[in-house]
C-alpha cells in the first residue's frame, strides 16, 4: 500500500490543550496537505506545505515537514470542542492525485 | 469560494441494481476529478482519476466494469456502481482540481455520498 501511517490513531485531550498528530509517508512528494473531516462529511482543506518548506502556520495550526524522515506533524494549539474531527494527511506524489494517511480521530473534551 | 457538489448525499438501493453518483464543480472547470471510497473509521482510498473527454484511470484492484466513470463535461463526473452488492456500501467522495484558481491547483472535495446496498 502506498498509504502512509498516522499516529496516534486516536487522541483525546481537554479543551485548551494542544494536540499533535504525526504522519509518515513512503515516497518522494511534491507537497503534503492536511485535511479535516467531521463524521460522515466531506473533507476540508487545512494547510499545504511544499516539499522545500519545513514549517508553516495558519491560525492555530502549525505544520512541520521533514523530507529526510518522510514525516510531518500537525499541531493544533489551544484546542476547542469544535476541533473534534478526524484529521488526515495526504501526499501529492505527482500525477495529480493524493494519497491519504490512515487518519487521527481527535476528541476535545469540554 | 470554489465548491464541489455531490448528489445524492445518501442513497439506498437493492442488491443487483445500479446507482449513479454525480460530482459537479460549481464555479470552476475541472479537467480532472478524483473518486475515493471510504469505509467507516477508515481512510480514503483513491478509486480512479476521471479525465474530461477520455477514459478514467483506475487504481490497482478497482474493477472498471463495476465502477463506471464518465466525465462528459468540464464540470461533471459521474460514478455508476453497477450490480451493487452489500459490500459496496460505503462513503464515496469526489474531488476536483481547480488549476486556474487563485491558489493554483487547489483541490476541493465534495460532501460525499453514502451508499447503502440492501
Amino acid at each position: 500500500s502506498q498509504q502512509g501511517e498516522e499516529d496516534p490513531q486516536a487522541l483525546s485531550i481537554q479543551e485548551g490543550e494542544n494536540a499533535t498528530m504525526n504522519c509518515s509517508y513512503k515516497t518522494s512528494i511534491n507537497n503534503l496537505q492536511w485535511y479535516r473531516q467531521n463524521s460522515g462529511r466531506g473533507l476540508v482543506h487545512l494547510i499545504l506545505i511544499r516539499s522545500n518548506e519545513r514549517e508553516k502556520h495558519s491560525g492555530r495550526l502549525r505544520v512541520t515537514l521533514d523530507t529526510s524522515k518522510k514525516s510531518s506533524s500537525l499541531l493544533i494549539t489551544a484546542s476547542r470542542a469544535a476541533d473534534t474531527a478526524s484529521y488526515f494527511c495526504a501526499t501529492d506524489q505527482g500525477a495529480q492525485k493524493l494519497v491519504f494517511g490512515q487518519g487521527t480521530r481527535l476528541t476535545i473534551n469540554p | 469560494g470554489a465548491v464541489v457538489s455531490q448528489h445524492p448525499s445518501r442513497v439506498i438501493c437493492k442488491s443487483g441494481t445500479s446507482v449513479k453518483i454525480e460530482c459537479r464543480s460549481l464555479d470552476f472547470q475541472a479537467t480532472t476529478m478524483f473518486w475515493y471510497r471510504q469505509f467507516p473509521k477508515q481512510s480514503l482510498m483513491l478509486m480512479a482519476t476521471s479525465n474530461e473527454g477520455s477514459k478514467a484511470t483506475y487504481e490497482q484492484g478497482v474493477e472498471k466494469d463495476k465502477f463506471l466513470i464518465n466525465h462528459a463535461s468540464l464540470t461533471l463526473s459521474t460514478l455508476t456502481v453497477t450490480s451493487a452488492h452489500p459490500e459496496d456500501s460505503s462513503f464515496y467522495i469526489c474531488s476536483a482540481r481547480d488549476v486556474q484558481g487563485n491558489a493554483g491547483n487547489t483541490i476541493y472535495f465534495g460532501e460525499g455520498s453514502w451508499l447503502t446496498v440492501v
